[in-house]
């Protein structure tokens, strides 16, 4: 166990559906991250929390919504999403916060599968 | 273009063997990470070796670092089935006055028992 808990860890929604991929870290970590990993394609970052402040949108269409209501506890709100978001979702936690120098390691979740219909 | 860059794509051998891996990247670094990730799984940090060290060991794994040539080598010795798995190194680097961590597409690495 790394310390990082996401559920669910599978999904299957249709395009019309609203859902929320949750991630709960247990480690005191300051920063918090949402990465989409699709395959043959690196891992791509989408979003980036600092002490529940939001540092980082990478270019994110806006149907994918993230709240962070507090470090321990990360958000992905879902809605009228397309097939082509089907991919692995990875939450991920570091203590040093997003940006500042040297980042340190990075501690991810065991990933949500979402599978759009 | 990319980063960091794995070589080679997918990498098969024999239980027992050495398994080298590669990265390759284009500006200069804070710090160069590993990652491992069984299928289907989240990644595993491995090991993270910074900009003024050479090399690093880690149990079975060494790393090396020449950022004259901008390349990182990921060594893991006497390789076992459980070993199968993709591997990812991570550049991190510093874009004005904050770092950022990129990671490549990733090895997959087949050990055969």
């Amino acid at each position: 166990e790394t310390g990082v808990t996401q559920t669910p860890r599978h999904l299957v929604m249709g395009m019309t559906n609203k859902k929320s991929l949750k991630c709960e870290q247990h480690l005191g970590h300051n920063a918090m991250y949402w990465y989409k990993q699709s395959a043959k394609k690196p891992l791509e970052l989408m979003f980036v929390y600092n002490f529940k402040e939001q540092t980082e949108n990478n270019s994110v269409p806006s149907r994918f919504s993230p709240e962070c209501p507090n470090s321990s506890h990360l958000f992905l709100h879902l809605h009228t999403l397309q097939p082509e978001d089907s991919a692995l979702y990875l939450c991920a936690s570091s203590h040093p916060p997003w940006g500042t120098v040297n980042t340190g390691e990075l501690f991810f979740g065991e990933g949500s599968r979402l599978t759009v219909l | 273009s990319q980063q960091g860059e794995e070589d080679p794509q997918a990498l098969s051998i024999q239980e027992g063997e050495n398994a080298t891996m590669n990265c390759s990247y284009k500006t200069s670094i804070n710090n160069l990470q590993w990652y491992r990730q069984n299928s289907g799984r989240g990644l595993v940090h491995l090991i993270l070796i910074r900009s003024n060290e050479r090399e690093k060991h880690s149990g079975r794994l060494r790393v090396t670092l020449d950022t004259s040539k901008k390349s990182s080598s990921l060594l893991i010795t006497a390789s076992r089935a459980a070993d199968t798995a993709s591997y990812f190194c991570a550049t991190d680097i510093l874009i004005g006055a904050n770092s950022k961590l990129t990671f490549g597409k990733g090895i997959t690495l087949s050990v055969r028992p």
